[in-house]
């Protein structure tokens, strides 16, 4: 069974810095996705990036982009330039494409605060 | 697009009573998902669907639970009888061939 670890419950962040948050996961599949998704106070669960295992290009969107080691099983995630609005709880997430599974396996979360 | 919706947003209920959250997902989406999110366990696929038909049941918890999805356009999670260990939130998703799932904005469950 693949299981997906997010070792630091909290952290903080000055604004107009950046952070980056980690995540290891545990799988022998080959094919996979690995996303982030951020839940703000609201409890809205947002997709935030999104990474295909045989891509070796590492993802980007605006001020998010991710440092996927694909031989260690490491998916982080680094903010730039935080914002006030990135405080949130962030999910780092598995889903494998083999076998027509669509299961998504979350971690546990880490809450991050971006402090004025 | 209106994104998933979910209905209630919240709902207070008495132990023993049946409870029915319901959930149309984005148009054209195939997959749909319900998860439920719980400080002790975090979020936990209950079950998911693939045009219309139940793929993955394996997170359901018992009996009490029981999902439906009569057209592409809708699904319930139907919890009877409610106890109080299943207060928490719980989302709807669904996805369409890119494998990205798009959350609802939830429904709180508080059973009494």
């Amino acid at each position: 069974a693949q299981t997906v670890t997010q070792s630091q419950p909290e952290m903080s962040v000055q604004e107009a810095e950046t952070v980056t948050l980690s995540c290891t996961y545990d799988t022998s599949e080959s094919n996979y996705y690995l996303f982030w998704y951020k839940q703000p106070p609201s409890r809205q669960m947002i997709l935030v990036i999104r990474q295909e295992a045989y891509k070796q290009q590492n993802a980007t969107e605006n001020r998010f982009s991710v440092n996927f080691q694909k031989a260690a099983k490491s998916f982080s995630l680094k903010i730039s330039d935080s914002q006030l609005g990135d405080t949130a709880m962030y999910f780092c997430a598995f889903l494998k494409t083999q076998g027509g599974s669509e299961k998504l396996v979350f971690g546990k979360g880490t809450k991050l605060t971006v402090n004025p | 697009d209106a994104g998933v919706i979910q209905s209630p947003r919240h709902e207070v209920t008495e132990m023993g009573q049946e409870v029915t959250l319901r959930c149309k997902p984005i148009s054209g989406h195939n997959s749909l998902f319900w998860y439920r999110q719980t400080m002790m366990r975090g979020l936990e696929l209950l079950i998911y669907f693939n045009n219309n038909v139940p793929i993955d049941d394996s997170g359901m918890p018992e009996d009490r639970f029981s999902a439906k999805m009569p057209n592409a356009s809708f699904s319930t999670l139907k919890i009877q009888p409610s106890e109080p260990r299943d207060s928490a939130v719980y989302f709807c998703a669904s996805s369409s061939t890119s494998y990205e799932q798009y959350f609802g904005p939830g429904t709180r469950l508080t059973v009494t």
